[in-house]
């Protein structure tokens, strides 16, 4: 079964500041990777999403990487602004057919320090 | 913009009550899914439906069912809420194709006591 995992929960880094979050997942298997953000008490709305044959996708200040192999993501934001913060999750779609369902891992809280 | 509209933002019921939970999408999605998100277990698939009147199973679909009679409209059912229901549920849709980009609605707090 596959799992997915953040570390930390929880980050705090003074404005301005490049950062790097992270996302792990046991299963190389995937169709693709997507990363969201949360507001407090809001649904989650895509970022990026990065397909299994690519090594990164770029919108903005936000770089995400992607290695299958070694089971790992990471999401860069660089210039870090206090609007950043949020609760950033990543998930996995299974590479086998016909599977739409998203695991997801509890996510990274984040807060920018003005 | 996709749109996700999900009924009610916040919802209070009482054990034992029948629930339901409205999400409409404007974008001609294909796929509809369910979610349920609680502090320190993450976004749980409840159900999904690739298309009208049909539905999956998801990870946790004890204690809930699904209706789907038009391609807009996924409807969550609590046939008998209990306190163990009290969640964010979180409604979204995508193309069918696999993996599409997910658009979320904003979430319904039920609170079941």
């Amino acid at each position: 079964k596959q799992e997915v995992t953040q570390i930390p929960a929880a980050l705090s880094v003074p404005e301005g500041e490049n950062l790097v979050l992270n996302c792990s997942f046991t299963d190389s298997a995937i169709y693709n990777l997507q990363w969201f953000r949360q507001d407090p008490g809001k649904g989650l709305t895509s970022l990026l999403l990065i397909q299994s044959s690519q090594r990164e996708q770029t919108s903005g200040r936000l770089n995400a990487s992607l290695d299958k192999s070694s089971g790992r993501s990471t999401l860069y934001i660089a210039a870090s602004q206090p609007g950043d913060s949020a609760t950033y999750l990543c998930a996995v779609v299974a590479a086998n057919f016909g599977n739409e369902k998203l695991t997801f891992g509890t996510g990274t809280r984040l807060t920018i320090i003005p | 913009d996709v749109k996700v509209t999900q009924s009610s933002r916040y919802l209070v019921k009482r054990t034992g009550e029948k629930v339901f939970l409205e999400c409409v999408q404007d974008m001609d999605h294909e796929n509809m899914f369910w979610y349920r998100q609680d502090p320190g277990l993450g976004l749980r698939l409840i159900y999904f439906s690739y298309d009208v009147k049909m539905k999956e199973k998801g990870d946790i679909p004890e204690g809930y069912s699904v209706s789907r009679e038009k391609k807009e409209r996924f409807s969550l059912i609590l046939e008998s809420a209990s306190t163990n229901q009290t969640s964010m549920y979180l409604c979204a849709s995508s193309f069918v194709y696999q993996g599409g980009k997910l658009f979320f609605g904003s979430g319904t707090q039920l609170s079941v006591l």
